[in-house]
């Protein structure tokens, strides 16, 4: 089945820098999502982005998608001690209300 | 107000006994859905719900059972538990299909 796969497993950066992470999926779209989990927490979902766009802006966040590699890139600029989190990305399969993730991106932020 | 709430939040019990998960949404959402998240972080989903009617069923044992009482609540019940059944489940609603996802806090389930 199925599966949204984030690169890399895990990053750590100092406070200030941008944070880059990606995700890799398998099958065609409808949209893909991606989520943020604090430590014993639920997901909170942060940007949608839809198969015909290619480019998403959401404050600091900053989403892109090619379709034709079927890949996606959140990046998070000018991090905080308080963007550490696990990051998600989630994919559907075309026509299917389904939503598969991967197993995250932890994102350290050194303050 | 929590949007998505379940109970309990942390659940140990013993291999073989049956459990149950309660989640409810209070925000009007039509779809409700049960994830297991194991302890690579992987998120599952295991079921799906659309006005009280199962859609989606992910090859998950039949020992899981969802209950859908009405489109606000969905409940996980689980049979005869098995130590690998041990991880964290979250519930999550949206507004329609491949719509964004709202999650509850989770129910982390330990079995010994």
């Amino acid at each position: 089945s199925q599966q949204g796969e984030e690169d890399p497993q895990a990053l750590s950066i100092q406070e200030g820098e941008n944070a880059t992470m990606n995700c890799s999926y398998k099958t065609s779209i409808n949209n893909l999502q991606w989520y943020r989990q604090n430590s014993g927490r639920g997901l909170v979902h942060l940007i949608l982005i839809r198969s015909n766009e290619r480019e998403k802006h959401s404050g600091r966040l900053r989403v892109t998608l090619d379709t034709s590699k079927k890949s996606s890139s959140l990046l998070i600029t000018a991090s905080r001690a308080a963007d550490t989190a696990s990051y998600f990305c989630a994919t559907d399969e075309n026509n299917f209300n389904k939503f598969y993730f991967g197993s995250g991106t932890k994102l350290n932020v050194k303050p | 107000d929590t949007a998505v709430s379940q109970t309990p939040k942390y659940l140990v019990t013993q291999m073989g006994n049956d459990k149950s998960i309660k989640c409810e949404q209070n925000l009007g959402h039509d779809t409700m859905y049960w994830y297991k998240q194991d302890s690579k972080k992987f998120l599952k989903i295991m079921f799906s719900y659309n006005n009280k009617e199962l859609i989606i069923n992910e090859t998950v044992p039949n020992r899981f059972s969802p209950k859908s009482p009405d489109k606000a609540h969905l409940n996980l019940h689980i049979n005869s538990l098995e130590l690998g059944d041990s991880a964290v489940y979250f519930c999550a609603s949206s507004l329609g299909q491949n719509e964004k996802l709202f999650f509850g806090s989770g129910t982390q389930l330990s079995v010994l």
